[in-house]
């Protein structure tokens, strides 16, 4: 079964600093894809960045980037220029390609707060 | 373009009751997911709906139940509720069934059993 670990229950950043959080995953899959989603106080959701897995390159999103690093099953986040708005709870998600069994797995989160 | 809309937002319910949520998914989407989210045990998955058919199930009591309507909406139902039932139930939807195809997630449904 595929399972996705966020070690950091919580994390710190100054406004307009750099943060990273970090995301391992384990799977025997070769086809599969990775997410971060954002989820603030209101509850919903947001995608902020997905990943291929057949793709070498970093997926990027303005402020937002990744390092993938397939071999060590590693999927972590960067912020960049990190913003007040910036602080909610951050989830990193693994779905495989294919298949009947392609639901989204979940890591426990990690709470990211960003000082003024 | 309208998102993903879950009703009713909050919920408080008596143990044993029974509990019907509802997810309309975005316009064009024919597949909706349910997940539960608990401070303990994170976001589970419950079940995924693609054109009317349960497409995969996760692991939970078969007072756990759910359908999907010809118009993609889907309704979630939960019999004979428990104390640890209280969760915050999330809907997702998304054009297909495969990982290449991305989720779009409601606010949830915040169900309280007292």
């Amino acid at each position: 079964a595929q399972t996705v670990t966020q070690s950091q229950p919580e994390m710190s950043v100054q406004e307009a600093e750099t943060v990273t959080l970090s995301c391992t995953y384990d799977t025997s899959e070769s086809d599969y894809y990775l997410f971060w989603y954002k989820q603030p106080p209101s509850r919903q959701m947001i995608l902020v960045i997905r990943q291929e897995a057949y793709k070498q390159q970093n997926a990027t999103e303005n402020r937002f980037s990744v390092n993938f690093q397939k071999a060590a099953k590693s999927f972590s986040l960067k912020i960049s220029d990190s913003q007040l708005g910036d602080a909610a709870m951050y989830f990193c998600a693994y779905r495989r390609g294919t298949g009947a069994n392609s639901k989204l797995t979940f890591g426990k989160g990690i709470t990211l707060s960003v000082r003024p | 373009k309208a998102g993903v809309t879950q009703t009713p937002r909050y919920l408080i319910k008596t143990r044993g009751q029974q509990v019907t949520l509802s997810c309309s998914p975005i316009s064009g989407h024919r597949s909706v997911s349910w997940y539960q989210q608990t401070p303990g045990q994170g976001l589970q998955f419950l079940f995924e709906y693609f054109s009317e058919t349960q497409r995969n199930k996760g692991n939970f009591p078969g007072r756990f139940s759910g359908r999907q309507f010809s118009n993609s909406r889907s309704e979630m139902n939960v019999s004979t509720l428990e104390l640890g039932d209280s969760a915050l139930y999330l809907c997702a939807s998304s054009l297909g069934t495969g990982g290449y195809y991305g989720y779009t997630f409601g606010s949830g449904t915040r169900l309280t059993v007292v």
